[in-house]
């Protein structure tokens, strides 16, 4: 009963640095999303997906690229870091627009 | 565009008192619906309550209402008998069913409920 999967929890990063964070679900959900939170700004969307091979940019998506080849999969990848990336990361998935989403326990980024 | 609006930052409760936590929104699609999380200091997002716009009665869950006026755009969350647990950081979001931006689900700016013994 894993749900979505969101791995590393923790990760330092020096600018420039580029890295993958990995979303994966086992819901057979179509529905994708990265957020990044930060404080007082709520949740920002970054990408979403409403099924494999079909991406598309959200608020934020700047330095930020997606694929989504399979269902399950929907990684995030930072380019090239930066310190303004710093943030939280969450990836969550669901069955359709007015259903639930679920999110993975969340990723805590420092770009240094 | 579709916009969602939390305007009160933080807000403060008195144990097993009630307390409404406001959300606005602005959409241009023809039905729509809003969802209400909870994020405890732990940080998961929990999900509390969903109501569609052609739902005839507020939804409820247990301690949790949603109270939808439609005329005024505004789907508030209602916690009643608070309890000590409910301190946490509150959003409201709403999906996009329609256009250009569909499958998208943006989240309003949270609330912070602190609940006081």
């Amino acid at each position: 009963n894993a749900g979505v999967t969101q791995t590393p929890k923790f990760q330092v990063l020096k600018t420039g640095q580029s890295m993958t964070l990995q979303c994966a679900q086992d819901m057979n959900h179509e529905y994708m999303s990265w957020y990044r939170q930060d404080p007082g700004m709520g949740l920002r969307l970054i990408h979403y997906s409403v099924g494999a091979g079909i991406t598309d940019q959200g608020e934020v998506p700047n330095g930020y690229n997606v694929s989504r080849s399979t269902t399950e999969d929907f990684p995030l990848r930072l380019l090239s870091a930066a310190p303004s990336q710093t943030s939280v990361y969450f990836c969550a998935s669901r069955r359709g627009a007015y259903t639930e989403a679920f999110f993975g326990q969340g990723t805590r980024l420092t770009v240094v | 565009a579709q916009k969602i609006t939390q305007t009160q930052p933080g807000m403060f409760v008195q144990e097993k008192e009630a307390v409404t936590l406001d959300c606005t929104y602005d959409t241009s699609d023809p039905s729509y619906g809003l969802f209400w999380y909870k994020q405890p200091s732990s940080g998961e997002m929990i999900f509390l309550i969903y109501q569609g716009s052609y739902d005839q009665q507020n939804a409820t869950e247990g301690r949790y209402s949603l109270n939808f006026q439609k005329a005024r755009k505004s789907a508030n969350l209602v916690i009643s008998a608070s309890q000590l647990g409910d301190s946490a950081m509150y959003f409201c979001a709403m999906p996009r069913a329609g256009g250009t931006s569909y499958g998208k689900l943006t989240f309003g700016q949270g609330t912070i409920l602190t609940v006081h013994p």
